[in-house]
């Protein structure tokens, strides 16, 4: 299996830009987690699908970000505009069932805004 | 608002020691606790888990002891090793995953 693949794995972009981070789940997985990792927070829980259908975005930060799952092999998160305090990694993660042992999570998109 | 408390923040062990790295919780709906590794540049990958219901599991040289009565699980690693060195993680599922702030495991040589 291919795993959780994350794009871009990295990008800097300047601050007030659209940033795009995609993720493609493991297939045959219905849950789809997004989390953010910086030194000061850790790892946060953003926003997550089941079933392509957000059911959780209390960790959101800000209108600036969104979130969409279009199809069961594909979620972007988007930052607009972004901001120098949105540096951080960015995690996508899937799971089979919502159970907590089966989730997965890619490798991380790192994201810089200068 | 952290969920799952977690310390120590950095621990040295020696080669062949006994790492040990703790986390408490407060809610009792949390019903899985898995721990996560994680190598620089990476992901956080599911190392091991218990459930509620187990005292103990063990997993080659990883072993988690869990008390339901203080809501305290610990991760035991048993003659670490330098490939060992990482950040760990210990993490509670509710309806949702929620993670402590990370161990950082450094093994010397």
């Amino acid at each position: 299996d291919a795993g959780v693949i994350q794009s871009p794995r990295h990008e800097v972009t300047e601050m007030g830009q659209e940033v795009t981070l995609r993720c493609k789940p493991i297939s045959g997985h219905d849950y789809l987690f997004w989390y953010r990792q910086t030194m000061m927070r850790g790892l946060e829980l953003l926003i997550y699908f089941n079933n392509n259908v957000p059911i959780d975005d209390s960790g959101m930060p800000e209108d600036r970000f969104s979130a969409k799952m279009p199809n069961a092999s594909f979620s972007t998160l988007k930052i607009q505009p972004s901001e120098p305090r949105d540096s951080a990694v960015y995690f996508c993660a899937s799971s089979l069932s919502g159970n907590g042992n089966t989730i997965y999570f890619g490798e991380g998109s790192w994201l810089t805004v200068v | 608002q952290q969920q799952v408390k977690q310390s120590p923040q950095s621990l040295i062990v020696q080669k062949g020691g006994i790492s040990i790295i703790n986390c408490a919780y407060e809610n009792t709906a949390f019903d899985y606790f898995p721990w996560y590794q994680q190598f620089p540049g990476k992901g956080p990958a599911l190392l091991i888990a218990i459930r509620p219901d187990v005292s103990e599991k063990k997993e080659g040289r990883f072993t988690i002891s869990f008390n339901k009565s203080a809501k305290q699980f610990s991760l035991h690693i048993m003659d670490s090793q330098p490939g060992d060195s990482a950040t760990y993680f210990c993490a509670a599922w509710g309806n949702k995953l929620v993670f402590g702030a990370g161990t950082i495991l450094r093994v010397k040589s």
